[in-house]
């Protein structure tokens, strides 16, 4: 099975500042990545999937990147209803893998 | 679109229960769909996958105890839950295969306790 390390577990920013969440993948996953974010009570909702492309409906501040092992998601310009958690989950192989999650906290 | 669970309950260790989601908004015999699950304050987990032919694809942590199957004249996805274990406990997700998992349920609560 494919291992999705996700860094950091936790996070704390401000509103404006901009942040990165890394997934690093045990095998290459060929831009297989999807990245989810996920509010208390609520199911996930998908931003960005094939590493880089934007889900209809997500601002444009949410970006995706990398390739091979390595992917991350960058956040500019925070707002408050950013705080969340944020998931990578990996699709080039089954059985599927998510990481462990990302709990972006806003000061 | 919209996804929407049912079937969730209290159940004993070893014995079954059948989740359902009720799909509507568009051509559900078209897409794959796929079970995630969450415990309570952990990750998520993927479960199963149905292709829009009935192939599927299991966790091996439930290969053999859990049944996932589609009914497209009521546009309906199922999961059978066989010899439940604690470790099953947790939030269960229908959701879409499009662009990855492009839409997801509200989540149905299985919990597995004597």
């Amino acid at each position: 099975d494919i291992q999705m390390t996700q860094s950091p577990a936790s996070l704390s920013a401000s509103l404006g500042e901009t942040v990165s969440i890394e997934c690093l993948a045990s095998e290459d996953i060929y831009n297989n990545l999807a990245w989810y974010q996920q509010k208390p009570g609520k199911s996930p909702q998908l931003l960005i999937y094939y590493a880089s492309s934007l889900q209809d409906g997500v601002p444009s501040r949410f970006s995706g990147s990398g390739s091979g092992t390595q992917y991350s998601l960058k956040i500019n310009s925070l707002e408050s209803e950013d705080a969340a958690t944020y998931f990578c989950l990996q699709d080039s192989e089954y059985p599927w893998t998510f990481g462990g999650g990302t709990k972006l906290e806003l000061k | 679109v919209q996804l929407v669970e049912s079937g969730g309950g209290l159940v004993q260790p070893g014995k079954s229960l059948k989740l359902s989601c009720s799909a509507s908004g568009f051509t559900f015999s078209s897409y794959g769909m796929h079970w995630i699950r969450q415990a309570p304050g952990k990750g998520l987990d993927w479960v199963a996958y149905i292709s829009s032919s009935s192939g599927t694809v299991y966790a091996d942590a439930v290969k053999g105890r859990f049944t996932i199957s589609r009914d497209n004249a009521k546009n309906t996805l199922y999961l059978q839950l066989n010899s439940l274990k604690s470790e099953d406990t947790a939030i269960y997700y229908c959701a879409r295969d499009g662009y990855n998992l492009d839409y997801w349920g509200q989540g149905v609560m299985v919990t597995v306790s004597s």
